[in-house]
């Protein structure tokens, strides 16, 4: 089976400073892996994606997150935090059961980060 | 407009009450995905379909009903609500060879 953790339930980190907000995963193969961020009342947006290729993986707003193989993680990270960051972050994993297979996620439970001003 | 749509925004409904909770793509996207989002338990897949009259079951599927006879609409139904059935229901689409899905903006469902 296929999982994703975020050991984190909250992240508060101050406007200006670093953001990080921790994903492990655990796949039998190679595998995909997403970040989604959730703002109040509004659906999943996607933020990036690791497929192949380089570790380090830019995407919207200025996050960008590192694969690691080694330590199975996909952790997300920001150099300078705003507080419109403040929202639910999604880690997720790319499932390759059942029909619909090649593209089934398997979400990790979110983390909430708050930046205050 | 493009893109995917979730009607109704927010439903209040009797416990056994049959309900529908409708999704609509226009990417004509091969497959789309009903999700649940509750507190402690992040997302939870229902439902997915492949395509059109290919449905299969995801991680909590009992007391739900989908179908997919059109390629753009993937509707979920509540056959008998019950209170554990509360949530908000996200519904998702992912074109064929893409790894990306896309969400809709979610249905809130009370069931009293």
């Amino acid at each position: 089976a296929q999982s994703v953790a975020q050991p984190e339930d909250q992240v508060n980190v101050a406007e200006g400073n670093p953001l990080t907000v921790k994903c492990t995963y655990s796949v039998s193969g190679n595998p995909y892996l997403f970040w989604y961020v959730q703002y109040p009342n509004r659906g999943l947006q996607f933020l990036l994606k690791y497929i192949t290729g380089d570790n380090l993986v830019k995407g919207s707003y200025g996050f960008e997150a590192e694969f690691n193989k080694s330590q199975t993680s996909f952790h997300l990270k920001k150099p300078s935090a705003l507080v419109s960051d403040s929202a639910l972050y999604f880690c997720a994993v790319r499932d390759i059961r059942g029909r619909a297979a090649g593209n089934k996620l398997t979400f990790g439970g979110g983390t909430r980060v708050l930046v205050k001003p | 407009d493009a893109g995917i749509t979730q009607s109704p925004r927010y439903k209040i409904t009797e416990t056994g009450r049959q309900v529908t909770l409708m999704c609509h793509q226009t990417w004509s996207h091969s497959y789309m995905f009903w999700y649940r989002q509750d507190l402690g338990h992040g997302l939870r897949l229902i439902y997915y379909s492949a395509a059109a009259d290919i449905t299969d079951k995801g991680e909590v599927p009992d007391g739900y009903v989908v179908s997919r006879s059109k390629t753009e609409n993937f509707p979920l139904t509540l056959e008998s609500a019950t209170r554990s059935q509360t949530s908000v229901y996200f519904c998702a689409s992912s074109a064929q060879g893409q790894s990306s899905q896309y969400f809709g903006p979610g249905t809130r469902l009370t069931v009293t």
